[in-house]
């Protein structure tokens, strides 16, 4: 069976520090590799996604970046963190167009 | 017109009562729908796909309504576990991204 794993759990930076955060997943050949940030009381939103090793895809314009290194790596990245960085994050896979399962996220706080 | 729509309630219903979620969506091209179920400090967890004709599991019953571009999910004889916050989900058939709605939350009171 498939799982995702995310790593840390939580975090707590200082504004302008830098980020790393990362995904794998199990189970599973060239799935398609999504992250989302969620604010407290907001939705999920879709930061970037990926089709395959190397192929990034940008929804919103902002401080962080993503890279996919190997086929079931996903790895979010900030050269320097600003205060609304802070919230959870999510990453998920998918086959095409079918449902996206969720890792168990990291819980991001910028100070 | 926002891509997908839920109401955010508060739904605060009885334990045992039947409550029902509608989550509309703006493009009549999209093919696929989910229902996701999401706990506090938790991860979304998939509930159910949406399927054409409708779909049942257990105390749960998801449908759809292409006509008027919404789905629904009705939970029958609701228990306090039910508690959560429901999300709808939509692939708008343009890529392979999908809409999340900001969410419903459920309570259910003893």
């Amino acid at each position: 069976s498939q799982t995702i794993h995310q790593w840390p759990a939580t975090l707590v930076q200082p504004v302008g520090s830098p980020l790393s955060l990362e995904c794998t997943v199990e189970g599973t050949s060239n799935p398609n590799l999504y992250w989302y940030r969620q604010a407290a009381g907001r939705g999920l939103q879709l930061l970037f996604y990926s089709v395959g090793i190397g192929q990034i895809s940008s929804e919103v314009p902002q401080n962080l970046s993503a890279s996919r290194p190997q086929d079931r790596q996903f790895i979010l990245s900030s050269k320097k963190l600003l205060l609304s960085d802070s919230g959870f994050y999510l990453c998920a896979w998918s086959v095409t167009r079918n449902e996206q399962f969720f890792g168990p996220g990291t819980r991001l706080t910028v100070l | 017109r926002k891509e997908v729509e839920q109401d955010p309630g508060p739904f605060n219903v009885p334990e045992g009562a039947t409550v029902a979620f509608n989550c509309t969506y703006s493009n009549s091209a999209s093919q696929s729908f989910f229902w996701y179920r999401q706990d506090c400090r938790k991860e979304p967890k998939l509930l159910m796909s949406v399927y054409s004709s409708g779909n049942e599991d257990g105390r749960f019953t998801a449908q759809l309504n292409r006509a008027s571009q919404y789905i629904s999910l009705l939970i029958r004889d609701s228990k306090l576990s039910d508690s959560a916050t429901y999300l709808c989900a939509v692939n708008m058939n343009r890529d392979d991204k999908i809409i999340f709605g900001k969410g419903t939350r459920l309570h259910i009171l003893p």
